[in-house]
């Protein structure tokens, strides 16, 4: 079974940094690629950063970019997203997505159950 | 960016309705759409892809059409568990982006 658990959400002041963490199990890790997707409470869905299986290629949306790092360790099942410079407006649930293919195709199949990021002081 | 924008913002439908949404898209995807199932507390569940492609496990009662800019999700009879919301979203280019979902409710 298929299994993706997010960890490291928090409260945070503004301009500070967090880094959340996805363990997964139940699949192949380095046969996909992997995504973060957040959702603003009661809002809709946004992507917010994908990695390549070897990260070999990586992609971020504009409203993250020079602010995010995602990363991936293979060796232990898990991926990383370092956000810096937070702002109030990346308040959200962060869920960690597997992706259908190796490569970023951005169709996710699976999803975690979520952790909440708040940037307020 | 492509835009991905859904109608309606929300429906109201007994069980038993046949229900469709539309997603539109501001340029061609050709057919990289996909549609997910997001219900309150949880995390969304893919439903369908490549715009009609039924995902393994879901009920045959979901149905997906439509190519380049037009799209539907259409549930041919709506049961109780179909009661949540549904967003598109389009894989076709970078940035890949979501509509802005349909509440389905209880008429």
């Amino acid at each position: 079974e298929v299994q993706l658990v997010e960890s490291g959400g928090g409260l945070v002041q503004p301009g500070r940094s967090l880094r959340l963490s996805c363990a997964a199990s139940g699949f192949t890790f380095d046969d996909y690629a992997m995504h973060w997707v957040r959702q603003a409470p009661g809002k809709g869905l946004e992507w917010v950063s994908g990695i390549s299986w070897n990260s070999g290629s990586i992609g971020y949306a504009d409203s993250v970019k020079g602010r995010f790092t995602i990363s991936r360790d293979n060796a232990k099942n898990s991926l990383y997203l370092q956000m810096n410079s937070l702002r109030a407006e990346d308040t959200a649930l962060y869920y960690c997505a597997k992706d259908t293919a190796i490569t970023i195709s951005s169709l996710f199949d699976y999803w975690g159950q979520g952790t909440l990021v708040t940037v307020s002081s | 960016d492509i835009q991905m924008t859904q109608s309606p913002s929300t429906l109201s439908a007994s069980v038993g309705d046949r229900v469709t949404i539309t997603c539109r898209a501001s340029q061609s995807i050709s057919s990289w759409l996909a549609w997910y199932q997001q219900k309150p507390g949880k995390a969304p569940k893919l439903l369908i892809y490549k715009a009609s492609s039924l995902e393994s496990g879901v009920p045959s009662r979901f149905s997906g059409s439509g190519s380049g800019t037009e799209f539907t999700l259409t549930i041919s009879s709506l049961q109780p568990d179909d009661f949540a919301t549904y967003y598109c979203q389009q894989y076709n280019s970078y940035q890949w982006t979501f509509g802005q979902g349909t509440k389905v409710e209880i008429k």
